[in-house]
Parts: C-alpha cells; structure tokens; sequence
C-alpha cells in the first residue's frame, strides 16, 4: 500500500492564482482531512469528510474548497491564492470502525509559497 | 469540547537521559489520545494512542505514554533517548467512542513540542 500519497510536493503560486492540491489514499479508509501547519501553530483543520460525496468545514476553510466524489481522493482547491496561505498543508485518512477511534495516516504534505 | 495543552514548546535532553514531553488534555467525556511524531519534512506518524484499556500505553521507537485522570494528564516518556529522536511531538484529543459519538470525527491537536537531544 502506498497509504495517503500528495502531489505536489512543492509550489510556488503568485497572488491571485488558483490551484488544486491532490490527496489520494489507497487503504479504503471513509474518513479524510486537510489541515495546514504554520511554525508553532500546531495543525488547523481546513476540511473534512467522512464519506464520499460528504464534506464539511475545519477551523480554517476561508479561500478552500474541497470535493470527494470517491472513497480514494480528497482534493483541496486554492481559489486566488493569498500570502496569508503560504503554509504546509497535509492530507491524511482514518479507518474510523465501530470504536470511533480517528487513528490518523497521514501524506507527506505539500509546502506551498504564495509571492 | 476538547482541548489539549502541551507544556514547553521546545525541549532539550542529553543523549541516554530521560525523555519527557508533558500533554494535558480537557474534555467533557473520557476520552482517546493519541501522541504523533514528526521527523523533519516529513508528516505526522502516530506514536501510541490511548483507547481506554490499559492506562499504561507502550509505541514504538521505545516510547510510552501513561493515562491518569485524576491528573488530566497524557505524558510521553522514553527511558533514553537517542539521537534519532529529534523531531517534534503533538498530543492529540477525541471524544472516546464508548460514550459518546459525537465529535470522534475530528481530533484536537496541541501546539507541539519540538525535541532536541543533546550529543
């Protein structure tokens, strides 16, 4: 399994921009996030769904948007790219069983420059 | 809701020594916990995770974690530390699935701890 795989791994976008990042994941996994990691902030939630055609807002989806049309991928929009999202954005999956428990895989993220 | 507040963002052991990264958490129902790792550019790995069995958790890489309510603590330890260590550690909180089912959908991270070892 190659687990939750991003694409790319690097971007630099102008101010205005738009972008797609891709998030795939190949373990059947129902539940799957996007956060973005800033220095010392830790991991916001941008979205996440729990189901394919089921998506819901983080604590951070101003400028994003997100579509999952099947089980396997996730990806994020960018629509007119601001500085203030220059930041290293993860993707990452979870089982989520009958236990309820949100045991997180995650990509090897993407780091994103807005200039 | 749930919170977790990591003490120290930032913490320096000497190779060998003992390794402690502190993690409180706040929540309105007991709850799993989860401690994560990550190695420099690279993305989050779960360490452990607490799921309301044994209080005493044991991960890989030699680290341990043990839950104490009375404390509201998750505390993450390794006997001795060795350089390849290094990196930074998230504590993370979820409402505990046997109680409730609400809110298992996301999970809390704290701000992180970044280890340093010390040659």
């Amino acid at each position: 399994n190659a687990g939750v795989t991003q694409t790319p791994k690097f971007r630099i976008l102008k101010i205005g921009q738009s972008m797609t990042l891709q998030c795939a994941q190949d373990m059947n996994h129902n539940y799957m996030y996007w956060y973005r990691q800033d220095p010392g902030m830790g991991l916001k939630l941008i979205y996440y769904s729990v189901g394919a055609g089921i998506t819901d807002k983080g604590e951070v989806p101003n400028g994003y948007n997100v579509s999952r049309s099947t089980t396997e991928d996730f990806p994020l929009r960018l629509e007119l790219a601001a500085p203030s999202q220059t930041s290293v954005y993860f993707c990452a999956s979870s089982p989520m069983g009958l236990e309820m428990i949100n045991e997180q895989f995650f990509g090897p993220g993407t780091r994103l420059t807005v200039l | 809701a749930q919170s977790v507040t990591q003490l120290g963002s930032h913490v320096s052991v000497s190779e060998g020594a003992l390794v402690l990264l502190r993690c409180n958490y706040s929540s309105s129902v007991p709850p799993y916990l989860f401690w994560y790792v990550q190695y420099p550019n690279q993305g989050l790995q779960l360490l452990l995770k607490y799921t309301s069995a044994a209080t005493l958790v044991k991960g890989i890489n030699g680290f341990e974690a043990e839950f104490k309510k009375s404390e509201t603590s998750f505390h993450l330890t390794k006997p001795s530390a060795h350089m390849s260590d290094a990196a930074e550690y998230f504590c993370a909180v979820s409402p505990g699935g046997l109680i409730s089912n609400f809110g298992n959908e996301k999970l809390t991270f704290g701000t992180g701890t970044r280890l340093t070892i010390i040659p």
